[in-house]
């Protein structure tokens, strides 16, 4: 099974500011089929970013996702209010699908 | 854009059967995957497994010997049961439209499992 391993655990940082988020697998994720998700307090998640770098339906630009292989990151260019929330990635490339656990982004 | 809505029991024994559906609207339930996964409260995502309407199954090997996700499109229903629950399967359970990347998931149900 892939383990992925976000960093930081807690980002805190202020409204404007860049975030970066990381993710890291134990193994090679072909076919860079990583997404990232969006998820609030009672919510659930919201599919921002598939294929690593692809933005689904509706993602502001200010999202964009990189990386390939085994690291990958995940960055929001200017944080608006409503982005305080916990970022979780996830691979589909291999049987089980993992997800990494979770980067909360809140408000410095 | 299609709709998901979890329902089912929100407690459940130790020893006994979780019993979930999910019901699909506002597209077709045929020719798609669809896959449950669940968090248990404060922590984070888990991948359960999917169906096919072909019939083909994949679940998590932690999760295999008790799950059982399968697909009645003409009530274009997904249900998942898991067997010999405990308290560790206490959590939101998410049904979820495909079989690598979920742009559409339920609101999800909260199972608490207790006696």
């Amino acid at each position: 099974e892939i383990v992925l391993t976000q960093s930081p655990g807690t980002l805190s940082l202020s409204p404007g500011e860049r975030a970066t988020l990381s993710c890291r697998a134990s193994q090679n994720v072909n076919n860079n089929y990583l997404a990232w998700y969006q998820q609030k307090p009672g919510q659930a998640p919201r599919l921002l970013i598939y294929d690593a770098s692809s933005r689904a339906t509706g993602i502001p630009d200010r999202f964009s996702g990189s990386g390939s292989g085994t690291d990958f990151t995940l960055t929001i260019s200017r944080l608006e209010p409503e982005d305080f929330a916990v970022y979780h990635c996830q691979q589909y490339a291999n049987s089980p699908r993992t997800f990494g656990q979770g980067t909360k982004v809140e408000i410095k | 854009q299609v709709q998901l809505q979890e329902s089912g029991p929100g407690l459940a024994k130790p020893s006994e059967t979780l019993s979930l559906t999910c019901s699909v609207s506002g597209g077709s339930i045929s020719s798609n995957y669809w896959s449950w996964i669940r968090q248990p409260p404060g922590k984070g995502l888990e991948w359960i497994g999917y169906v096919h309407n072909s019939g083909a199954t994949d679940y998590n090997p932690s999760l295999k010997s008790r799950v059982t996700i399968s697909q009645d499109t003409s009530k274009s229903q997904s249900s998942l049961k898991l067997s010999s629950v405990t308290a560790a399967d206490t959590a939101v359970y998410y049904c979820t439209k495909g079989s690598g990347w979920y742009f559409s998931w339920g609101q999800g149900a909260l199972v608490t499992v207790s006696s």
